[in-house]
């Protein structure tokens, strides 16, 4: 099963709202509302963000929000703030002999 | 409150064996989809072994026939056998619980170095 693509960075000032794509295929991303995205902050480890591709856990701010088009879900952080800067991590469930994969995962930089 | 705590990581010679746990509290590990998740080194997070709630498991392909994954119910513990490793295993493990399609709670995670 191979990796779901995700840019290695993206970038935004304060306030802005960025993007970060995570591509699989049919048999992953496309094929199931099944994707959840985690912020990893160094040396910490990963924080569930979102999951069934749009819905937010307790706790997590609105500013998160996720979708789906095709093979390619999408994580937008609107009202960057300094606090976002971390990597963040896409999933899927899989219709294959693994039963979830992992992006290659995005560090967000805050300008 | 709901947690996870690995144990267990070091340094290991190429060809050795460690034993990760991870105790749980506010959760119970047998009725729960468990997972053994790692991140080498400025790397991406690699599933690597999952028992479900009827001890059915899987294995990612890069492990099969070296790690196995248990649980002690009465200890309420995760348990990660890893025999035969490689410099390639060198990460730091995650346990954590899988629900409604996500994983929702991760421990702190344990660092694994193989390196002679």
């Amino acid at each position: 099963q191979s990796a779901l693509t995700q840019p290695a960075s993206v970038s935004g000032s304060p306030g802005q709202s960025i993007t970060i794509s995570c591509t699989g295929t049919s048999g992953d991303v496309g094929g199931y509302n099944f994707v959840s995205w985690y912020q990893q902050h160094p040396g910490k480890a990963p924080k569930l963000m979102i999951y069934d591709v749009s819905n937010r856990p307790p706790g997590v701010s609105h500013r998160f929000s996720g979708s789906k088009s095709g093979n390619t879900a999408s994580l937008t952080i609107s009202g960057l703030q300094a606090e976002d800067e971390a990597d963040y991590h896409c999933s899927s469930y899989t219709g294959g002999s693994a039963p979830y994969v992992f992006g290659t995962g995005t560090k967000v930089t805050v300008l | 409150e709901v947690q996870l705590e690995e144990s267990g990581g070091g340094l290991v010679q190429p060809g050795g064996s460690l034993r990760l746990s991870c105790a749980a509290s506010g959760l119970t590990v047998s009725s729960s989809y468990m997972n053994w998740v790692r991140q080498a080194p400025g790397k991406g997070l690699e599933g690597v072994s999952v028992i479900y709630r009827g001890d059915s498991t899987y294995y990612a392909d890069s492990v099969k026939g070296r790690f196995t994954i248990s649980r002690d119910n009465s200890k309420n513990t995760l348990h990660l056998q890893m025999n035969s490793l490689r410099a390639e295993d060198t990460a730091v493990y995650y346990c954590a619980r899988r629900s409604q399609n996500a994983f929702d709670i991760w421990g702190q995670g344990t660092m694994v170095t193989v390196s002679s």
